[in-house]
């Protein structure tokens, strides 16, 4: 199994672009998630997805984040217009169900920074 | 709510020793727990879980204590190894979200 696959692992844009971060779940996994990870605030959820459907984006910091997913075995977080307040590492993660924490896997995280 | 931390809280043990990780968790009605570690420049990787009708788990050379009185949780690490070197996390789950802690880095000392 390939685990959680994100692209690209690094990015460096300038302010004012827009950056699109891509996820594969691990394949069977009915829930998808999008994690933000910062020195400042750790790891927030920013949403999650089940069945392709968002469930809860109450976690997307402003209008200017937006994500999708398409089908069961792609998603895509997009930052438009990307600010350096934005620099972060964002993790995709997904699992069978979205109770027991065991089957959510992390993928390696997209290391954004925006200048 | 979610804490905010300008500083990672750091735990440094002699290698061999047991490491206990403590973190305080918020909501009441949280119903499940989960450890993570996180290596650098990876992904968190689930540890050990447990849930609210149990008090104590083990695993393979780690154990996590609830206590639900205080709202605390605890991760004991047996005989420290240097691979054992990572941040580690807690988190809860409430309506579906799973929330994380700020994180306990772990150094090990040769």
């Amino acid at each position: 199994d390939a685990g959680v696959i994100q692209s690209p692992r690094h990015e460096v844009t300038e302010m004012g672009q827009e950056v699109t971060l891509r996820c594969k779940p691990i394949s069977g996994h009915d829930y998808l998630f999008w994690y933000r990870q910062t020195m400042m605030r750790g790891l927030e959820l920013l949403i999650y997805f089940n069945n392709n459907v968002p469930i809860d984006d109450s976690g997307m910091p402003e209008d200017r984040f937006s994500a999708k997913m398409p089908n069961a075995s792609f998603s895509t977080l997009k930052i438009q217009p990307s600010e350096p307040r934005d620099s972060a590492v964002y993790f995709c993660a997904s699992s069978r169900d979205a109770i027991s924490g065991n089957t959510i896997y992390f993928g390696e995280g997209s290391w954004l920074t925006v200048v | 709510g979610e804490s905010v931390g300008l500083h990672l809280p750091t735990l440094s043990v002699q290698e061999g020793d047991n490491s206990i990780i403590n973190c305080a968790y918020s909501n009441s009605a949280s119903d499940y727990f989960i450890w993570y570690k996180q290596e650098s420049g990876k992904g968190p990787q689930f540890i050990i879980d447990i849930r609210s009708n149990m008090d104590k788990r083990q695993g393979q050379r780690v154990t996590v204590l609830l206590n639900k009185t205080v709202k605390h949780l605890s991760l004991q690490i047996a005989a420290t190894q240097p691979g054992d070197s990572a941040v580690y996390f807690c988190a809860e789950k409430g309506a579906q979200k799973l929330v994380f802690g700020q994180g306990t880095r772990l150094t090990i000392n040769p």
